[in-house]
């Protein structure tokens, strides 16, 4: 089965601009993660749709942040407008049932400068 | 707040030998615990999952334990090949669906 995908892979922009981040799940994974790490931190937990709904997102920074999932399938984040702070890689993860462990993508690196 | 230690930051091993990395957990009550490898420029990929109610969970050359007790997780891969050389992040989880992990353990498996 196709794994996660998101795009870009890389992203350079300057501080105040806009930046949508692409993840595409697993075909009919309900559930669907949002994670960030930023230089030398842990991976944190952003937010959780499951389907089209914003399940928890006790993790998002601020309302710099927006995460979209349309009709249930991929899922946006927006950053706008961008700060210095904001550089990190984005990683979405998507799963099915409660404990079978997550599936990543291979992350978005975003880079804020 | 919830504190996730793992074992220092990188460990090296001698090929053939058997790894233990360790995650150690406070402030935390998990109902389960994952393991996930890391290379670099990749995202997490999956190992493991083992639950509360569980001692130990096994997968070919790898093996979990978890002690609520203690609020450890040991994390063993025996015969080590240089192909295991990876960082290694425990995660553990608990009634909301959302992970916590660690800081990760950088194991280098020399031939």
């Amino acid at each position: 089965e196709a794994g996660v995908t998101q795009f870009p892979s890389h992203s350079v922009i300057e501080k105040g601009q806009t930046v949508t981040l692409r993840c595409d799940p697993i075909s009919g994974h309900d559930n669907l993660y949002w994670y960030r790490r930023v230089m030398g931190k842990e991976i944190k937990f952003l937010l959780h749709f499951v389907k089209e709904s914003k399940q928890d997102e006790s993790g998002m920074p601020n309302n710099r942040f927006l995460a979209e999932r349309t009709g249930g399938t991929y899922s946006t984040l927006k950053v706008q407008p961008a700060e210095l702070e904001d550089s990190g890689v984005y990683f979405c993860a998507s799963s099915q049932a409660r404990g079978n462990g997550y599936t990543f993508g291979s992350g978005t690196r975003l880079t804020v400068v | 707040s919830q504190k996730i230690e793992q074992n220092s930051e990188a460990l090296n091993i001698q090929e053939g030998k058997t790894a233990t990395l360790t995650c150690n957990y406070t402030n935390y009550s998990p109902a389960y615990l994952q393991w996930y490898r890391q290379d670099p420029g990749r995202g997490p990929v999956f190992l493991l999952l083992i639950r509360e109610n569980e001692k130990e969970k096994r997968k070919e050359r790898l093996k979990v334990t978890f002690d609520t007790t203690l609020k450890q997780s040991l994390f063993h891969i025996t015969a080590s090949q240089p192909a295991d050389s990876a960082t290694y992040l425990c995660a553990p989880g608990g009634s909301a669906r959302q992970l916590t992990f660690g800081s990760g353990t950088q194991l280098t498996v020399l031939p």
